[in-house]
């Protein structure tokens, strides 16, 4: 078991470009969760999977954010022609269902310039 | 409004002092949890919580929650430059079907050797 694994750590991109994260959960957790974590702030809910099914998405996540978990394993979001305020903390989390807790990625650090 | 608020924000206290943070809101919750997030890192998960008026304790940590399930508190005895960190508290709403953490404004702890 090594964890909940983001990639990539940090990422640069200037304003309207595409950008895709990475999250590799533990792999006999079930569920998988996005968060993005602004500075001073504590996360804020984005989406969650439980296997391959997306079941609920926040109005954070606006039209130009997508996420999908194709396999029930690995899952990505993308963020399209992103904007300065996209700049943030991306936190992936996975749990099991009868786990009460959640074990966190490193989180993938976005910068757009 | 945010639906769970945390006080103090920050704190600054010397080394081998007491220090209590606190987690409320006006809903109630399934479960509570705590976490320690540290620069750069996703938050790692230190306890969770269930039963009303429910104490638990974790070395020089003690976690309450409230019998009502809408507050808790941190305690830690003899602070140690080690428990350095930002401290959130986050919960899942009682509501059949929810399943996410709704977390905390945080609390940055700062311990002075």
């Amino acid at each position: 078991d090594t964890g909940v694994s983001q990639d990539p750590r940090h990422k640069i991109t200037k304003r309207g470009q595409n950008v895709t994260f990475r999250c590799d959960p533990i792999s006999e957790h079930n569920r998988l969760y996005w968060y993005r974590q602004t500075l001073g702030q504590g996360p804020e809910f984005l989406t969650y999977f439980q296997n391959e099914a997306q079941l609920e998405k926040s109005r954070l996540l606006s039209d130009r954010f997508s996420a999908e978990r194709p396999k029930g394993s690995f899952s990505t979001l993308e963020i399209q022609r992103t904007e300065q305020g996209d700049s943030a903390m991306y936190l992936c989390a996975s749990s099991v269902v009868s786990n009460y807790g959640y074990t966190f990625g490193s989180g993938t650090r976005l910068t757009v310039v | 409004t945010q639906l769970l608020e945390q006080s103090p924000q920050f704190l600054s206290i010397q080394e081998g002092e007491n220090l209590t943070v606190y987690c409320n809101s006006s809903s109630v919750f399934s479960s509570l949890q705590w976490y320690r997030q540290e620069p750069g890192e996703g938050p790692v998960l230190l306890v969770t919580v269930v039963t009303g008026g429910e104490v638990k304790k974790l070395k020089r940590l003690t976690f309450q929650f409230g019998d009502a399930r809408k507050d808790s508190s941190l305690h830690i005895t003899a602070a140690q430059p080690g428990d350095t960190g930002l401290y959130l508290c986050a919960g899942k709403v009682l509501n059949f079907g929810n399943e996410k953490l709704t977390f905390g404004t945080g609390t940055r702890l700062t311990i002075i050797p």
